[in-house]
């Protein structure tokens, strides 16, 4: 158990609509990260927040945005959904947001269907 | 731009056998270099990074991966694998910013058979 919660597991959708993805990080992390794991794209970062605040972006689409909200922990929404859309979705949190010193944790993923 | 490429998406081996997994990456200034785990059903788990010093690391679970500055390669071994080492391997990078993006590969499954 890494410490990361996210909810929910497993998400069914149609397309056109509107999911919201919650992930709680480690006590004490300050940032964290959001990814996408598709078949056909693989792992991709799409958004790293630090203590409420953007730090960096991937290839996220403008469909989707995210937010850390003061109890540090962060939503992923997404927005006019597609097929495509279908994936899993990690969270990962780490203690500051630095790739070079920090170990990123990451939850159990909420798997996204979109029918 | 910096890219991650593992050599092999899948990797058949008998128990107690050695392996190892193929890592090379391109970037154009330093990076930091991660291997990460997943078994089936659950998220990554962190089994080993380098950031400097001895380009040999050694990670959890008797694994350890050595730095090739020359061949940008980071390959991961170990000597001896079990049943329980199935699972999919990433291999990952991140330059040195002040950001904690990290840019994965695209993934080896190794099958460890009885």
């Amino acid at each position: 158990d890494s410490g990361v919660t996210q909810t929910p597991k497993h998400l069914i959708t149609a397309t056109g609509q509107r999911v919201t993805l919650r992930c709680s990080p480690r006590s004490g992390d300050l940032s964290v990260y959001w990814y996408q794991q598709s078949l056909d794209q693989g792992l991709q970062f799409l958004i790293q927040y630090y203590n409420g605040e953007e730090r960096a972006k991937g290839n996220i689409l403008e469909r989707f945005s995210a937010q850390q909200f003061p109890d540090l922990h962060s939503e992923l929404n997404l927005s006019s959904l597609e097929l495509g859309d279908s994936a899993l979705y990690f969270c990962a949190s780490s203690a500051q947001g630095e790739g070079f010193t920090d170990t990123q944790y990451f939850g159990p993923g909420t798997r996204l269907t979109v029918l | 731009a910096q890219s991650v490429t593992q050599l092999d998406s899948q990797v058949p081996v008998f128990e107690e056998a050695p392996v190892e997994l193929r890592c090379n990456y391109s970037s154009s200034v330093s990076v930091y270099l991660f291997w990460y785990v997943q078994y089936p059903n659950q998220g990554l788990q962190l089994l080993l990074k380098y950031l400097s010093g001895s380009t040999l690391v050694k990670g959890i679970n008797g694994f350890e991966a050595e730095f090739n500055k020359s061949q940008t390669s980071f390959h991961l071994r170990k000597p001896s694998v079990h049943i329980s080492d199935t699972a999919e391997y990433f291999c990952a990078v991140s330059r040195s910013s002040n950001t904690g993006k990290l840019i994965f590969g695209q993934g080896t499954t190794l099958q460890v058979k009885p």
